[in-house]
């Protein structure tokens, strides 16, 4: 079945690090992917994402590009910030007519100043 | 604009107790709607997803239910709740679009079984 798999965490890095978070996908057919950022205290918003092989979602410095060969949907930045803590979820849509909807473990990102 | 409400916010109930989280949305009509559990280390585990109403997929085999007696509305049911069903809850929807939008929360019920 579907599945999306995330490197473990947590992250901890300095401010001004380069970060990557790899996230991995199988799927039958072509999904939708997505990341979601959980700040501390809060719910999970939408950061950004892609609906198809090659396109790269972008938002607030953040990048991932939908690779098909590959199966992954790493979310890169390259400059973060102490505001960037928070647990960041990999996630894919079915979009073949089941439309389920599942996410990754999650990756907690620790960046100090 | 559209609104998802989800209650209780909190709940603590006796093992072998039944169970009712509810969940409504507003402002939208025929939302795919979803029910997950999330837990420290697991992420968040889909329990149940429906695309209609009387229309119910399960992912998780275990002592939950759920049931869309609405367009708009999403019930979590147990007719008696173990330990292991303490965790927070969240009921999202999401646009019948074929599966391209994104996904909007509620703000959680934390359920402790005692």
């Amino acid at each position: 079945g579907d599945s999306v798999t995330q490197m473990e965490g947590p992250v901890t890095l300095s401010e001004e690090a380069f970060l990557t978070i790899n996230c991995t996908y199988t799927a039958t057919g072509y999904p939708s992917l997505f990341w979601y950022v959980q700040y501390p205290g809060e719910g999970l918003q939408l950061l950004l994402k892609a609906t198809k092989a090659d396109d790269k979602g972008s938002n607030k410095g953040f990048e991932a590009t939908y690779r098909k060969e590959t199966t992954s949907f790493h979310l890169e930045k390259g400059s973060v910030q102490v505001s960037d803590s928070a647990v960041y979820f990999c996630a894919l849509s079915d979009t073949s007519g089941t439309y389920k909807y599942i996410f990754g473990t999650g990756t907690r990102l620790k960046v100090l100043a | 604009s559209q609104t998802i409400h989800q209650w209780p916010a909190t709940l603590v109930q006796p093992v072998g107790s039944p169970l009712s989280l509810e969940c409504t949305v507003e402002g939208t009509s025929n939302p795919n709607l979803y029910w997950y559990r999330q837990a420290a280390g697991r992420g968040l585990q889909l329990l149940f997803y429906s695309v209609g109403i009387g229309q119910i997929s399960s992912e998780v085999p275990q002592n939950l239910s759920a049931s869309r007696p609405q367009d708009r509305q999403f019930i979590l049911s147990s007719k008696k709740l173990l330990l292991s069903d303490s965790g927070f809850y969240l009921c999202a929807w999401r646009e019948p679009d074929r599966g391209l939008s994104e996904a909007f929360f509620g703000q959680g019920t934390r359920l402790t079984v005692v």
